[in-house]
Formats: structure tokens, sequence, C-alpha cells
């Protein structure tokens, strides 16, 4: 079975400082992964999508991961944060369709 | 083009009353799959369905629930005797093809939920 694990539940930056979550996953094979992010009463939205590809993936909004294999880790980071990245993100992988979602990291970002 | 549609967007329920939630994928798009987001739960898999066929019900609960993806009309998500543990926000999503393989690389775009509140 599949999973991913988001390390962080909570992660506070300021305005035009980097972002990083993190997030690891385990699959027996190579997985299919994503990042979504949902304001706060509001859908899910794709950010980016890793499909083999390319290891470092561009995503919408300035953010960016890279699929680490070594590490089993796919991390997302955006160079400068901004005030409407505050939301909650989810880091997600995919098994046979179905989307397995990591518990969440709320994104907190200070004036 | 109009992405995935849900409605209602708030439904609120007595107790042993029917929840009925629907989902109209996005244009061209054949499969669509049912997420629910439990407070403190996070968002879990329910059924993954292509019209007229159930891929995937893994994630529903045995009883009450069921799903469907008629040959014409949205999904509906039906939930029969609802209880106040199934307040949550119900979540809908499409993608243009599903998976037969183990990998299944295609994204899902999703609607903006039912949030459905069981008094």
């Amino acid at each position: 079975a599949q999973s991913v694990t988001q390390l962080d539940s909570h992660v506070s930056v300021s305005e035009g400082t980097p972002v990083l979550l993190r997030c690891n996953y385990s699959s027996s094979y190579s997985p299919s992964l994503f990042w979504y992010v949902q304001h706060p009463n509001k859908g899910l939205q794709l950010l980016l999508k890793y499909t083999s590809a390319a290891t470092l993936v561009k995503g919408i909004n300035g953010f960016e991961a890279e699929f680490k294999k070594s590490e089993t880790s796919f991390h997302l980071t955006k160079p400068s944060a901004h005030m409407s990245d505050a939301a909650e993100y989810f880091c997600v992988v995919s098994q046979r369709g179905k989307l397995i979602f990591g518990q969440g990291t709320e994104l907190s970002v200070k004036p | 083009n109009a992405g995935v549609m849900q409605n209602p967007r708030h439904l609120v329920r007595r107790r042993g009353q029917e929840a009925r939630l629907r989902c109209s994928p996005m244009k061209g798009h054949s499969h669509v799959y049912w997420y629910r987001q439990l407070p403190e739960e996070g968002l879990k898999f329910m059924v993954y369905l292509q019209k007229e066929n159930i891929i995937d019900e893994s994630g529903m609960p045995k009883e009450r629930f069921s799903a469907e993806f008629p040959k014409e009309g949205p999904s509906i998500l039906r939930i029969q005797q609802v209880v106040r543990g199934d307040s949550a926000a119900y979540f809908c999503a499409s993608s243009p093809s599903g998976t037969g393989t183990l990998r299944g690389g295609y994204e899902q775009y999703f609607g903006p939920g039912t949030r459905l509140t069981v008094t």
C-alpha cells in the first residue's frame, strides 16, 4: 500500500520569506505524487504533479516540488511567501486511481 | 469551461433523514470520485465510479451509504438514516481517464464540496 506523511502539521513564515512544506512517501513502485491546496471552506486546487517525467516539478503560483527517490521525499517549496498563500496543503499519492492524502500542513503567513 | 459542480453546497438534515449529494463532473470527464473530510481525520477516499459502474468502493461505509453515476445525469452520493457522525464535507472529483494500471497519474479536479450538518 502507498502512503504519504507530512512532517509538519503547521508551518508559520513571514511574508517574503521562503516556504518549505515537507512530505515523505512510501511506495513499492514509482509513484504519482501531487500537492493540493485548500483555502478555508473551499475545495481543493491542484498545485502540481509528479509522474516521473522530471524530478523538479513546477506548479502554479510560484510553487515547485522536487522528487528525491533516495530520500523518498517530495517537498514543496516557494521562494517568497505571499499573504494569499495562507491555506492548508496536502501531499497526495495516487493508488489505482484513488488519491491517498497526507494529514495536511496548515501554512500561516505573517505580515 | 465549467469545473466540477456540486450541489447543494450546504445541507442540513435531522438524524434519520436521507441526504443526497450531487456531482456533475467536468465536461469530457468520465471518472468520478467521492471523498469525505471529517474534522480531525483528514480527507479519505470513499468511492470511484465510471458511467454505470462502480470501480472501487473500498472506502465506503458498509451500511447506509451508496453511490451511483448513471448514463445520464450527475453522480449521486446517498446517505440513508443520517447520524451526527456523518457531518462532514463531502468532495467530488473528476478526471478525464482513470487507470487500469497501478500508477494512475491522471490528476483529479475537485468541486467546492457539500457541507453536511446532521442535527
